[in-house]
């Protein structure tokens, strides 16, 4: 069975710092990845995905992932955060194999910002 | 483009009262639809999953059951709550026959009483 794990539970990040938030995947064959932000009382916002092709995706928001196979993971990443990046953010594996399962989360990093 | 609704927003029940949360997609045609509960510090749990009109599937056993009565319309529901029903619920859809990205809508804050 597929697994993601976020090592991170909430990570403290000051604005305009680089930010990476880790994910690691356990999966048999080559995933589909997902990173998803939440905002309180919300739903959840795609930021970026990855089926195959370049390793590295960009997103909304400024925010970019590497797909690195050899260490099973897909690390989200940004230059220089926003006040308003603070969130929590999920990344997440889908079924490469076509069905039509739902996706399987990560329990989440939750982003804090300092002024 | 497409849109997805979940009502109420919020809902406060009593233990053993039933439950029915509503979800629709628009500008989508045979969607696949999810439900999950999102309970504190523990990510999302897929609850349901249907792939079209009447086919319901189920992942974890449970207290509650859905239904599909139209191609865009997915509900949750129970006969009786629990307090451990308590959660935030996302409705969520993607693209019919393929498990890509998917959309969700802005949850339903259930808490028992």
């Amino acid at each position: 069975a597929q697994s993601v794990t976020q090592p991170d539970i909430h990570i403290t990040v000051s604005e305009g710092a680089s930010l990476e938030l880790r994910c690691n995947y356990s999966y048999g064959a080559t995933p589909y990845l997902f990173w998803y932000v939440q905002s309180p009382g919300q739903g959840l916002q795609l930021l970026l995905k990855y089926f195959s092709g370049d390793t590295l995706v960009q997103g909304i928001k400024g925010f970019e992932a590497e797909f690195k196979r050899s260490q099973s993971s897909f690390n989200l990443r940004k230059p220089s955060v926003h006040w308003s990046d603070a969130a929590e953010y999920f990344c997440a594996v889908g079924d490469s194999g076509g069905g039509a399962d739902g996706l399987t989360f990560g329990k989440g990093t939750h982003l804090i910002i300092q002024p | 483009s497409q849109t997805i609704h979940q009502w109420p927003a919020t809902l406060v029940q009593p233990v053993g009262s039933p439950l029915s949360l509503e979800c629709t997609v628009e500008g989508t045609s045979n969607p696949n639809l999810y439900w999950y509960r999102q309970a504190a510090g523990r990510g999302l749990q897929l609850l349901f999953y249907s792939v079209g009109i009447g086919q319901i599937s189920s992942e974890v056993p449970q207290n509650l059951s859905a239904s599909r009565p139209q191609d865009r319309q997915f509900i949750l529901s129970s006969k009786k709550l629990l307090l451990s029903d308590s959660g935030f619920y996302l409705c969520a859809w993607s693209v019919g026959g393929t498990s890509y990205e998917q959309y969700f809508g802005p949850g339903t804050r259930l808490t028992v009483t």
